[in-house]
């Protein structure tokens, strides 16, 4: 009964280094989320993705961020060339087909990134 | 600009209090409100939801009330425990749309003191 899984739970990167987060979504589900959260405010959405489909990333910054959910395998959400203001936690979130009625998104436990 | 705005930012409660936390909407365009709760380093997790054609909902300790009108939903938890000190987000989802991506509050950090 594995929920969502993201790695790594902290990430430490220097500045100009490349940051790769991971998310499995819970078993049956092929949609998945991703949100920032900076300290002391709340989760701002990211990116929504389908299996090797990118459906929505209007809150994803232009530059250096990028998502994929590959057929097989995790999601990946990477950081290029990572600044100090991309520290905080993103947080990876999965649901069954929505548009159904069912609206609840599960959430794995984050990952913390640390640009020093 | 879409946005959900939460209040209080921090609430301090004596155990067997009743908490609220209030949280209001610009547009009509929102048609799924849920609350979720987190812990300090945990993902949050939802806690109860609310649709727009339904004013109230109850489950458990935790109540929603939902105000179409004026644009406002709020969470009340009744005999309130210390172990529901945790910070709680409300949020809500644009309506019609194909993401169901969530729009959150700031956060309200509740200690319930025993």
């Amino acid at each position: 009964n594995a929920g969502v899984m993201q790695n790594p739970r902290h990430l430490v990167r220097r500045r100009g280094q490349e940051a790769r987060l991971r998310c499995s979504p819970m078993k049956g589900h092929s949609h998945v989320y991703w949100y920032r959260q900076l300290p002391e405010e709340g989760l701002k959405f990211m990116v929504y993705l389908q299996k090797e489909n990118i459906i929505d990333e209007s809150g994803m910054p232009k530059e250096r961020f990028s998502a994929e959910f590959p057929k097989e395998g995790p999601s990946i959400l990477r950081i290029q060339q990572v600044v100090r203001g991309d520290s905080a936690a993103y947080f990876c979130a999965s649901s069954p087909l929505p548009g159904l009625g069912n609206n609840e998104q599960f959430f794995g436990p984050g990952t913390r990134l640390t640009v020093l | 600009q879409q946005q959900v705005k939460q209040s209080p930012q921090s609430l301090i409660v004596q155990k067997g209090g009743i908490s609220i936390i209030n949280c209001a909407y610009e547009n009509t365009a929102f048609d799924y409100f849920p609350w979720y709760q987190q812990f300090p380093g945990k993902g949050p997790a939802l806690l109860i939801a609310i649709r727009p054609d339904v004013s109230e909902k109850k489950e458990g300790r935790f109540t929603i009330s939902f105000n179409k009108s004026a644009k406002q939903f709020s969470l009340h938890i009744m005999d309130s425990q210390p172990g529901d000190s945790a910070t709680y987000f409300c949020a809500a989802t644009p309506r019609g749309g194909a993401t169901n991506k969530l729009i959150f509050g700031t956060g309200t950090l509740l200690a319930v003191q025993p």
